[in-house]
């Protein structure tokens, strides 16, 4: 059974950084694109940045550059996205998705970890 | 950034109801646009790609039509299981963007 399973929920303070974990298992990660997306409190769903194997490179959304990594371990087929500077209005539920279909169509979803960020 | 609306916002619906969702973007993004529904307190679900593509495991009762920039997601006959958020998203430009949502509840 293919899934991923994401890391559990954080409470951090503003100015704090943060690491989120997606494990994939049933598939192998370098097969597939890989995303961050994020979703604040009864709002809409925001794309953070990902990695498609046709671009070869990690993208970041513009609004995060600077702020954001996402790395990746092939051999345990996980990724993670660390968010640095933390505000108050990135209080929100992250989420790691994954792609077989077509460029940038996020097929697979973890269950989302809520992040909360107090001052 | 491309920007995406929906419309309606929000719909109420019965069981067996034929409902039809609309997505616009605000350039022209061919046929890269897909379609999730959510639930509460659950992750997104892919319904839809590349404007028209069933996601293998839905229920035929989903389809998706357009190309450019207006596209429509079709419900054919409601069901109880269909209550929830659909979220249209382009896969065209970066950065990818979605849009607000289109909650449909129980009339």
């Amino acid at each position: 059974q293919v899934q991923l399973v994401q890391s559990g929920a954080e409470v951090k303070k503003s100015g704090a950084s943060v690491k989120v974990s997606c494990k994939l298992s049933g598939y192998t990660l370098s097969a597939l694109s890989r995303h961050w997306l994020r979703q604040a409190p009864g709002k809409g769903l925001e794309w953070m940045g990902g990695f498609e194997p046709e671009d070869g490179q990690m993208i970041y959304a513009e609004k995060f550059q600077g702020r954001v990594t996402m790395t990746e371990d092939t051999s345990t087929d996980t990724f993670y996205m660390e968010l640095s500077s933390l505000k108050s209005e990135d209080t929100a539920v992250y989420y790691c998705a994954t792609g077989r279909t077509t460029y940038a169509t996020f097929d697979m979803w973890g269950q989302g970890t809520l992040v909360t960020v107090s001052s | 950034d491309i920007q995406m609306t929906q419309s309606p916002s929000s719909l109420s619906a019965s069981v067996g109801d034929r409902v039809t969702i609309t997505c616009r973007a605000s350039l022209n993004i061919i046929t890269y646009l897909n379609w999730y529904q959510q639930k509460p307190g659950k992750a997104p679900n892919l319904l839809i790609y590349a404007a028209s593509t069933l996601q293998s495991g839905v229920p035929s009762r989903f389809s998706g039509s357009g190309s450019g920039t207006d596209f429509t997601l079709t419900i054919s006959s409601l069901q109880p299981e269909d209550f929830a958020t659909y979220y249209c998203q382009q896969s065209h430009t970066l950065p990818f963007t979605f849009g607000p949502g289109t909650k449909v509840d129980i009339k």
